[in-house]
């Protein structure tokens, strides 16, 4: 199985922050990596497909990067909107699996 | 507007079985894969089955095979998680979420979830 790993685990920032969460697969997996985004109480949120391509409707502040194993989502200017947690997926194999998560908080 | 609402959820004890559904609507259920996904309370996500347009293909998580199964009915545009011999790990939300329209292994659009409690 490919194992998915997030950090950090928590961050805090402020808004107007500029932002990275990096995520590592144990081996390739290309460019098969989604990210999403989860609220407490929700369900998840598509931002990222194929490690870069922007889901419609997502603000451009969200970008993603990498290939290979090492991957990145970066958010340029946080909102208030955007402290939820934040989750890597990787579709390049079964099982599909996700990495821990990153919990962005406010400071 | 693509809409999944998942039901069937509940409180069971271990060894018991539940059967899960998925109504779809607003847009062509037929023609995409279509997955469960699993979050314990306060964990992260877990990936548990996805199966093909056409219900021939069926992959599980390890931890769920034999005990599972996914199945749908393109007539009626549903899909259904059966579980069994379940276990207090099983306990989760289950969402329902439909696969990317390329057939990527990506989820655009999720269910709202049912909650599966496993325990005496």
């Amino acid at each position: 199985d490919i194992q998915m790993t997030q950090s950090p685990s928590t961050l805090s920032a402020f808004v107007g922050d500029r932002v990275t969460i990096t995520c590592r697969a144990s081996q390739s997996i290309s460019s098969w990596l989604a990210w999403y985004q989860q609220k407490p109480g929700n369900a998840p949120y598509l931002l990222i497909y194929k490690a870069s391509s922007l889901e419609s409707g997502v603000p451009s502040r969200f970008s993603g990067s990498g290939s290979g194993t090492e991957f990145t989502l970066t958010i340029s200017s946080l909102q208030p909107d955007d402290f939820a947690t934040y989750y890597c997926q990787q579709y390049n194999s079964y099982p599909v699996t996700f990495g821990q998560g990153t919990r962005l908080e406010i400071k | 507007e693509v809409q999944l609402v998942e039901s069937g959820g509940g409180l069971v004890q271990p060894g018991g079985s539940l059967r899960l559904s998925c109504a779809a609507s607003g847009f062509t259920f037929s023609a995409h894969w279509m997955s469960w996904v699993r979050q314990a309370p306060g964990k992260g996500l877990e990936w548990v089955a996805n199966i093909n347009q056409g219900g021939s293909e069926k992959r599980y998580v390890d931890s769920v095979k034999g005990r599972f199964t996914i199945s749908r009915d393109n007539a009626e545009t549903s899909l259904y998680l059966q579980l069994s011999s379940l276990r207090a790990e099983d306990t989760a939300l289950y969402y329902c979420a439909r696969v990317a329209s390329d057939g990527s292994g990506y989820w655009g659009h999720w269910g709202q979830g049912t909650l599966v409690t496993v325990s005496s």
